[in-house]
């Protein structure tokens, strides 16, 4: 199918971490966004992955990838109220000129104080 | 460094009303997007332009046309809005290859 999944509700503490989790489509060469949408406001991207790696880590956010499940992950170490936002994944694949990219349906984060 | 500038932010229409969506870029990107955005739907792609000249369908095209203007600006065009069109509108263009999108701040249209 064509469809970018993810969890639509996501309620951690303070101080803990999240995992927030997403399955794609593309078997092929393929590379994979995450993006936070804070209220009112347009989707920043966090960071990406290309689809040939296991891991990326960029200060308290880690991406892992298990290539054999399609399974994308998006950890926040030590989540803080800035946090709270819905993030999206997103696929792209890479195959030269112009790349249809499918977006999941979002993942609302909520941190409590 | 503006970024992806989309004006407006608001607006409301009646039906059957026409408007313009006005979108720019200053970061010298080909490809320009079309995205609404609806609860529970994420995003859905309306059009797009890969390149300055050429625009496409997306998945939900229908009641919408586009104008590529030159490479900076991307129009979107509603003829004759509906209710079913109310919707969080956004803006959106990339360079290519690994790099992901950079999106406007939304324009937000209610259909009465």
């Amino acid at each position: 199918g064509e469809d970018v999944e993810q969890s639509l509700f996501l309620s951690v503490r303070e101080g803990d971490s999240s995992v927030i989790n997403c399955t794609y489509t593309d078997s092929s060469s393929t590379y994979l966004y995450w993006y936070k949408q804070e209220p009112g406001a347009g989707l920043q991207l966090l960071t990406y992955i290309f689809s040939n790696m296991d891991m990326k880590q960029d200060q308290r956010l880690t991406v892992l990838l298990n290539k054999k499940d399609k399974h994308l992950s998006l950890r926040i170490a030590d989540t803080q109220t800035g946090d709270s936002a819905i993030y999206f994944c997103a696929e792209i694949p890479y195959s030269g000129g112009y790349q249809k990219v499918t977006f999941g349906t979002g993942t609302k984060l909520q941190v409590i104080p | 460094n503006a970024g992806v500038t989309q004006t407006p932010k608001f607006q409301v229409l009646k039906t059957g009303q026409s408007m313009t969506l006005q979108c720019a870029q200053d970061m010298n990107h080909n490809s320009m997007y079309w995205y609404r955005q609806d609860p529970g739907m994420g995003l859905r792609l309306i059009y797009y332009s890969a390149s300055e000249g050429t625009t496409d369908k997306g998945e939900v095209p229908n009641g919408y046309n586009v104008s590529r203007l030159n490479k900076r600006e991307f129009s979107l065009r509603l003829e004759s809005a509906a209710p079913s069109q109310t919707s969080v509108y956004f803006c959106a263009s990339r360079a290519g290859g690994k790099d992901g999108y950079t999106f406007g701040s939304g324009t937000r249209l209610t259909v009465v």
